[in-house]
C-alpha cells in the first residue's frame, strides 16, 4: 500500500499569504496524485489532479507540481473561504488518502 | 448537470447490515467507474471500494475485504454498497463519487455526493 503523508498538519495563515501545502508519497506515484478540498459538512471537492492540472471551474491561485513521491499544492494569495482541510490522494496503485492539512485563519 | 444522490445510512447494531444506495444523473453513467469513500467523525478520507464502468471488476480496501459488496445497475444509474458484520470502525459518513476518467477504474474523483451517515451502536 502506498501511504501519502502530507504536512504541515495545520497552517495558520492570514488571508492574502501564499499557503505550500506539502504530500510525500511511501513510493513513486509518478504524477499520479490529486488535491481535494474539504469545508465543514460538505463533500470534498477535486481542485488539481495529475498533479498539475486544474479541475473545471478551479481559481488559478491554486497550483500543483511535482512527480515521483514528492508534491506541492500552493495557493498563491488565500482567499477566505480558501481556509479548509487538503487532502492528497493517489491513484497510482490502488487509492489511498493523505491525512489532510488544515488551513486556518491566523 | 452531474449529481450524485446517497441514502439508506441510518442506526444500525454491531454485527447488522446496511445496504447504500447512490442515484446518479447527469452523466453516461456505464462509462465511469465509481467508488465509495467513508470519513469517520473528526477524522480524514478513506476509499472503501470501487466498482469499473461495466461492473465486471470490483476492488476493496483490506477493511472491508469480505464483508462489503459494491455493486452497481446502469439500467438503474445507480451505486450499490451491501455492508454485512458492521463494526464500530465502520461508523462514518460514506460518500459516493464518480471517476474523473471514462474506463479507468482507479482514478480521481471529480464528483462526489452529499454522504450518508452510518451509525454502528448498540
Amino acid at each position: 500500500e502506498i501511504v501519502l503523508t502530507q504536512s504541515p498538519a495545520t497552517l495558520s495563515l492570514s488571508p492574502g499569504e501564499r499557503a505550500t501545502l506539502s504530500c510525500r508519497a511511501s513510493q513513486s506515484v509518478s504524477s499520479s496524485l490529486a488535491w481535494y478540498q474539504q469545508k465543514p459538512g460538505q463533500a470534498p471537492r477535486l481542485l488539481i489532479y495529475d498533479a498539475s492540472n486544474r479541475a473545471t471551474g478551479i481559481p488559478a491561485r491554486f497550483s500543483g507540481s511535482g512527480s515521483g513521491t514528492d508534491f506541492t499544492l500552493t495557493i498563491s494569495s488565500l482567499e477566505p473561504e480558501d481556509f479548509a482541510v487538503y487532502y492528497c490522494q493517489q491513484r497510482s496503485n490502488w487509492l489511498t488518502f493523505g491525512p489532510g492539512t488544515k488551513v486556518d485563519i491566523k | 448537470e452531474v449529481q450524485l444522490l446517497e441514502s439508506g445510512g441510518g442506526l444500525v447494531q454491531p454485527g447488522g447490515s446496511l445496504r447504500l444506495s447512490c442515484a446518479a444523473s447527469g452523466f453516461t453513467f456505464s462509462s465511469y467507474a465509481m467508488s465509495w469513500v467513508r470519513q469517520a467523525p473528526g477524522k480524514g478520507l478513506e476509499w472503501v471500494a470501487a466498482i469499473s464502468g461495466s461492473g465486471g471488476g470490483t476492488y476493496y480496501a483490506d477493511s472491508v475485504k469480505g464483508r462489503f459488496t459494491i455493486s452497481r445497475d446502469n439500467s438503474k444509474n445507480t451505486l450499490y454498497l451491501q455492508m454485512n458484520s458492521l463494526r464500530a470502525e465502520d461508523a462514518a459518513v460514506y460518500y459516493c463519487a464518480k471517476g474523473g476518467e471514462v474506463v479507468v477504474t482507479f482514478s480521481y474523483f471529480d464528483y462526489w455526493g452529499q454522504g450518508t451517515l452510518v451509525t454502528v451502536s448498540s
